[in-house]
C-alpha cells in the first residue's frame, strides 16, 4: 500500500534559517513524488516535483530510493515561505497519496 | 482560465439534508478528483475520474457520490449529511505534461454539518 508520513505536524524557524521539512514514502514501484504548498487563504498548488529536479522558489527535494525519502529544504528561510507543505506520492491515473502535511512559520 | 471553480465556498448543513458541491474546469482536463481536508489529516481522496462517464471509488468513498457527464463538470453529492463529513472539500483536476503530471486544485468548500 502506498504511504505518505510527515513526521513534522509543526515546523518553526528564523528568516534566514535553514529549514527542511522531512517526508518519507512506502511504495513497492519507481515512485513519482511531489510537494504541494498551500499558503494562507489561497488554494493547494504544486511546488515541485521530483522527476523534474528543479528549484523552486529556492526549494529543492531529493529523491533518495535507499532511504524512501523525498526531503525539502531551502538554505535561507522567508516570512513568504509560512505555509502549509504536504508531500505526496503520485500513483495510477494521477491519483495523489498525501501525507498530512507539515505548517511551516517563518519568524521575522 | 478560471482553472478549477468550486461552489459554494461555504455552507452549513442539518443531520440527513442533501447537497451537490459543484466542480467545474476549464482546462479539458480528463482525470478529475474530489478530496477531503481535516485538521491534521491531510487531504484524502474520496472519489476519481478518468474521462466522461467513468468515476470511481478513492480511499473514503462512503456517503458521497459522483458522476460525470462532462469533461468539465465532476459534482459530489452528499445524501445523508453526517457530522463526520464536516470537513474542507477540494476538487482537482490533473494533465500529464513532458515535465510530468500535475494536479490543479480548486478554492475549496468548507462545510459544517450540525
Amino acid at each position: 500500500a502506498q504511504r505518505v508520513t510527515q513526521p513534522e505536524k509543526l515546523l518553526s524557524v528564523f528568516k534566514g534559517a535553514p529549514v527542511e521539512l522531512k517526508c518519507n514514502y512506502s511504495y513497492s514501484g519507481s515512485p513519482e513524488l511531489f510537494w504541494y504548498v498551500q499558503y494562507s487563504r489561497q488554494r493547494l498548488q504544486l511546488l515541485l516535483r521530483h522527476i523534474s529536479r528543479e528549484s523552486i522558489k529556492g526549494f529543492t527535494a531529493d529523491l533518495n530510493k535507499g532511504e524512501t525519502s523525498f526531503h525539502l529544504k531551502k538554505p535561507f528561510a522567508q516570512e513568504e515561505d509560512s505555509a502549509m507543505y504536504y508531500c505526496a506520492l503520485g500513483g495510477s491515473n494521477y491519483k495523489l497519496t498525501f501525507g498530512k502535511g507539515t505548517l511551516l512559520t517563518v519568524n521575522p | 482560465n478560471a482553472g478549477v471553480t468550486q461552489t459554494p465556498k461555504f455552507r452549513i448543513l442539518k443531520i440527513g439534508q442533501s447537497m451537490t458541491l459543484q466542480c467545474t474546469q476549464d482546462m479539458n482536463h480528463n482525470y478529475m478528483y474530489w478530496y477531503r481536508q481535516d485538521p491534521g489529516m491531510g487531504l484524502k481522496l474520496i472519489y476519481y475520474s478518468v474521462g466522461a462517464g467513468i468515476t470511481d471509488k478513492g480511499e473514503v468513498p462512503n456517503g458521497y457520490n459522483v458522476s460525470r457527464s462532462t469533461t468539465e463538470d465532476f459534482p459530489l453529492r452528499l445524501e445523508l449529511a453526517a457530522p463526520s463529513q464536516t470537513s474542507v472539500y477540494f476538487c482537482a483536476s490533473s494533465t500529464n505534461t513532458d515535465r510530468g503530471s500535475e494536479q490543479f486544485f480548486g478554492p475549496g468548500t468548507r462545510l459544517t454539518v450540525l
